[in-house]
């Protein structure tokens, strides 16, 4: 079965800072790969997609993320944080032909001025 | 103003309760998921449905049950048969419901926060 692991549960970086969030999956075949943002007590909002194509995908809010299926990779990527990128990030991989988003345990980011 | 909306945003339940929480769409999308988030393990899947009158178990379906009379709304019923159900509960729905669906965008609702008693 399919299965995402988040390395890192929680990120202090400061302001302006670059910030990596990291993503592997563990089954190679056909996926898609997603990422979700969610602030406090809210629902989850697509950051980004990676459906084909181009192996990076841009997403809102400055945020981008490289598909890499020879590592099973999906990490996320921004080049200066703001204070309102602080948020819970998930990971989410969906199988061809499986209806079922699987979920990442999800990544804490803290912005600190 | 389209969108998902979930309710109540709290609730609060008695041991040996049911309740039932509210997930209404008018997205017009096929599919509708109910997921549990509890802190540090994200996001579990607890039943879909990607038509009107069916549905499917997800991965925690135990002590919980769905309905979907209609493509709008999907409510879950929170049993007394759920042995921990304090949790953060979300709603999403997708455009499509088929398998071809598959690279749809999941929309979710605000969520429901339920704390038993």
């Amino acid at each position: 079965a399919q299965s995402v692991t988040q390395l890192d549960s929680q990120v202090p970086v400061f302001e302006e800072a670059p910030v990596e969030l990291r993503c592997n999956y563990s089954s190679s075949v056909s996926v898609y790969l997603f990422w979700y943002v969610q602030y406090p007590n809210q629902g989850l909002q697509l950051l980004l997609k990676y459906l084909s194509g181009s192996t990076l995908v841009k997403g809102i809010n400055g945020f981008e993320a490289e598909f890499n299926k020879s590592q099973t990779s999906f990490h996320l990527r921004k080049p200066s944080v703001h204070i309102s990128d602080t948020a819970e990030y998930f990971c989410a991989v969906i199988t061809d032909g499986l209806p079922k988003l699987v979920f990442g345990q999800g990544t804490r980011l803290t912005i600190n001025p | 103003d389209g969108g998902i909306t979930q309710s109540p945003k709290y609730l609060f339940r008695k041991e040996g309760q049911n309740v039932t929480l509210s997930c209404e769409q008018n997205l017009n999308h096929d599919a509708m998921y109910w997921y549990r988030q509890d802190p540090g393990q994200g996001l579990r899947l607890i039943y879909y449905s990607q038509i009107v009158n069916d549905f499917q178990k997800g991965d925690i379906a135990e002590g919980y049950s769905v309905s979907r009379e209609k493509k709008e709304s999907f409510p879950l019923t929170v049993t007394s048969a759920q042995k921990n159900p304090t949790a953060f509960y979300l709603c999403a729905s997708t455009v499509t419901g088929t398998s071809g669906g598959t690279t749809d965008t999941q929309y979710f609702g605000p969520g429901t926060r339920l704390t038993v008693l």
